[in-house]
């Protein structure tokens, strides 16, 4: 079974910083783009960050320069590192696979929150 | 804001056919494909239409998908209690270089 679980999530003040990972199974993680989404409480999807298979990284514009997106296929797991978080932040984050049929699957989520 | 513009709600009675639909731009919707995903209360989303207007197995062929130009369109024949959700379209975008999801819409099964 294809699996998704991600952890890392908690509560951190503005200004610092938080480790997502989202840990894969049953599939070759080495060969698929992964993504992470948010979503904050009661609001739409909003797309973060992706990492091809090959390594090349992409990024929406609110979080360039402070997110950094990496993977490490021999561990099977995707990272977020998030600096300088700000209030904005805070959602509950999605791992998810990318491929020919879209984002699937998606993991259950981590929720961030970023508050003093 | 979102980059793609969905209506925020939508509605319809048990049986009836309801269409959400998704507008977006060139850089978008115009040139890439459009996927459709479903979230259900307190769930993760999952993919409902890929490439514009495929299933992934196991959706219904109640639901379908397509494309004109720079908007999309999700259809939902046989409405269904268990069809509320809500519903959101995405697209790479070439401009941005990343991903655009709509806003989302709603689905109210009366």
């Amino acid at each position: 079974e294809v699996q998704l679980v991600e952890s890392g999530g908690g509560l951190v003040q503005p200004g610092g910083s938080l480790r997502l990972s989202c840990a894969a199974s049953g599939f070759t993680f080495s060969s698929y783009d992964m993504h992470w989404v948010r979503q904050a409480t009661g609001k739409g999807l909003e797309w973060v960050s992706a990492i091809a298979s090959g390594g090349d990284t992409y990024y929406t514009g609110s979080v360039k320069g402070r997110f950094t997106i990496s993977r490490e296929n021999a561990k099977n797991s995707l990272y977020l590192q998030m600096n300088s978080l700000r209030a904005g932040d805070t959602a509950v984050y999605y791992c998810a696979r990318g491929g020919e049929i879209g984002f699937d699957p998606w993991g259950q989520g981590t929720l961030v929150t970023v508050s003093s | 804001q979102s980059v793609l513009t969905q209506p925020p709600s939508a509605s319809g009675t048990p049986g009836q056919r309801v269409t959400i639909s998704c507008s977006g731009s060139s850089s978008n919707i115009g040139s890439n494909y459009v996927y459709w995903y479903q979230q259900l209360p307190g769930t993760a989303p999952k993919v409902l239409m890929y490439r514009n207007d495929q299933r992934p197995s196991g959706v219904p062929a109640r639901f379908s998908g397509s494309k004109s130009g720079t908007s999309a369109s999700l259809a939902i024949s046989g409405l269904r209690s268990e069809d509320e959700a809500d519903y959101y379209c995405a697209a790479w975008d070439d401009s941005l270089s990343g991903w655009v999801f709509g806003g989302g819409t709603k689905l109210t099964v009366l």
